[in-house]
């Protein structure tokens, strides 16, 4: 079944404490995104990835690092969470830029 | 810049009646759209796209929509909802110089089917 995998799918942490999100796919797709959706504002870019080591910023990339070493993986990691951070996050994939989003479960973090 | 404005935020609606949900854009170029929709604790599932071609556009749980260029709109539409249809629903718009698979995403519309 082609699906993007995201975990974990519930986080709490405190300021500070350095986390990482893990997102993997199995279609072989070219184009992985994450995104964060928070109430009154839809979803909104934080990094893409292009293919294996080319990543760059979407529009909200702050406190935020990626990583593309393999096709099938793009791990987000947050090295110092702060509570304007607590969101709810999704990973998606794609063949290529014009093609629709395949979208995981999502992971909802809360930084207190 | 793109945008995307979906014009309510929540639209409840009895069931087996007929439900619109608005949808507008900017851009100067050539745009995608797209409608997904959210259930609860879930991901987003794509409903219908538009990318060129017919304006009328056909997607899945008999939901359509309609790319009307001159008034920059792409209107989501049912004419018989069902419980099930409740979800969230998120307009969203790319174009040609898309990088990265990015897509910008209207503020959503919380569709409630009562009974």
């Amino acid at each position: 079944e082609a699906q993007v995998t995201q975990n974990p799918r519930y986080l709490i942490t405190v300021t500070g404490k350095k986390l990482t999100v893990t997102c993997s796919q199995n279609m072989n797709h070219e184009y992985m995104s994450w995104y964060r959706q928070d109430p009154g504002l839809g979803l909104r870019q934080i990094y893409y990835s292009m293919n294996v080591e080319v990543t760059d910023k979407g529009d909200v990339p702050e406190g935020y690092k990626v990583s593309r070493k393999e096709k099938r993986n793009f791990p987000l990691i947050l090295e110092s969470p702060s509570p304007n951070q607590t969101s709810l996050y999704f990973c998606a994939s794609s063949i290529d830029r014009v093609v629709p989003l395949h979208f995981g479960n999502g992971t909802r973090l809360t930084v207190t | 810049a793109q945008s995307v404005t979906q014009l309510d935020s929540q639209v409840p609606v009895f069931e087996e009646a007929p439900v619109e949900l608005r949808c507008n854009y900017s851009s100067s170029v050539s745009v995608y759209l797209f409608w997904y929709v959210q259930y609860p604790n879930q991901g987003l599932q794509l409903l219908l796209k538009y990318l060129s071609g017919s304006t009328l556009v056909k997607g899945i749980n008999g939901f359509e929509a309609e790319f009307n260029k001159s008034q920059t709109s792409f209107h989501l539409r049912k004419p018989s909802v069902h419980i099930s249809d409740t979800a969230e629903y998120f307009c969203a718009v790319s174009d040609e110089r898309n990088q990265g698979g990015k897509l910008i995403f209207g503020q959503g519309t919380e569709l409630s089917v009562k009974p």
